[in-house]
């Protein structure tokens, strides 16, 4: 059974620094793109981007290249994203994504983790 | 990129009513990459729709999408009290990868 197991909810301060992660089981983990999908009450779904671990190419959103960075560890099949300066705008819920393989173009997300909530505030 | 605008924005029906749930792009989808998800309070998406009509895997058939060029259709036949929820459309076809603003599902 394919599961996405993401780490618990977070509380830091504006400018901290903070690595999330998300523990793949029970797919081929360096084979499929994985990545990370942001919820907010405001602006509802957004999607910040997606890595290839085989060989860890990644594409990144417009909207948060430069502010987070997305890494994944084959070894432990595990992926991360990562704020070097939090602020209170990335106040939310955070879901990592696997791509599924319906074709041999682009799929949409077919598994979900649980979602991890980073608060910012002071 | 690419806006999505779902309609309405709610939608309160009965259980063993038909629901249609509307999405529209501001401009063509590559490849008929468009997929739909459903969200319960609490809970992250589940992939219902991909490929603008095929279902995923388990998703029963009373599920069901249907394009005319830039406007997409999530039908829902026969709604069952679990059919209650929140449901967005997503299109991967041009990055940004984007996602409509939701239509929620209500009981009457």
């Amino acid at each position: 059974e394919v599961q996405l197991v993401q780490s618990g909810a977070e509380v830091k301060k504006p400018g901290e620094s903070l690595k999330i992660s998300c523990k793949a089981y029970g797919y081929n983990f360096k084979i499929y793109w994985i990545g990370w999908v942001r919820q907010t009450p405001g602006k509802g779904l957004e999607w910040m981007g997606v890595i290839y671990p085989d060989d860890s190419d990644i594409r990144y959103s417009p909207s948060f290249q430069g502010h987070v960075t997305i890494s994944a560890d084959m070894s432990i099949n595990t992926a991360y994203l990562e704020w070097r300066s939090l602020e209170a705008p990335d106040t939310a819920t955070y879901y990592c994504v696997r791509v599924g393989r319906f074709s041999s173009g682009w799929s949409p997300f077919d598994h979900w983790g649980q979602g991890t909530q980073v608060t910012v505030s002071s | 990129e690419i806006v999505l605008t779902q309609s309405p924005g709610t939608l309160s029906l009965s259980p063993g009513d038909t629901a249609t749930l509307s999405c529209r792009a501001s401009q063509s989808v590559s490849f008929s990459y468009l997929g739909w998800y459903q969200q319960k309070p609490g809970q992250a998406p589940r992939l219902l729709i991909y490929g603008a009509t095929s279902r995923a895997t388990g998703i029963p058939d009373r599920f069901s999408g249907s394009e005319s060029g830039t406007d997409f259709t999530l039908t829902i036949t026969r709604l069952e009290p679990e059919d209650f929820a929140v449901y967005y459309c997503q299109q991967y076809g041009s990055s940004p990868w984007t996602f409509g603003q939701g239509t929620k599902v209500e009981i009457k």
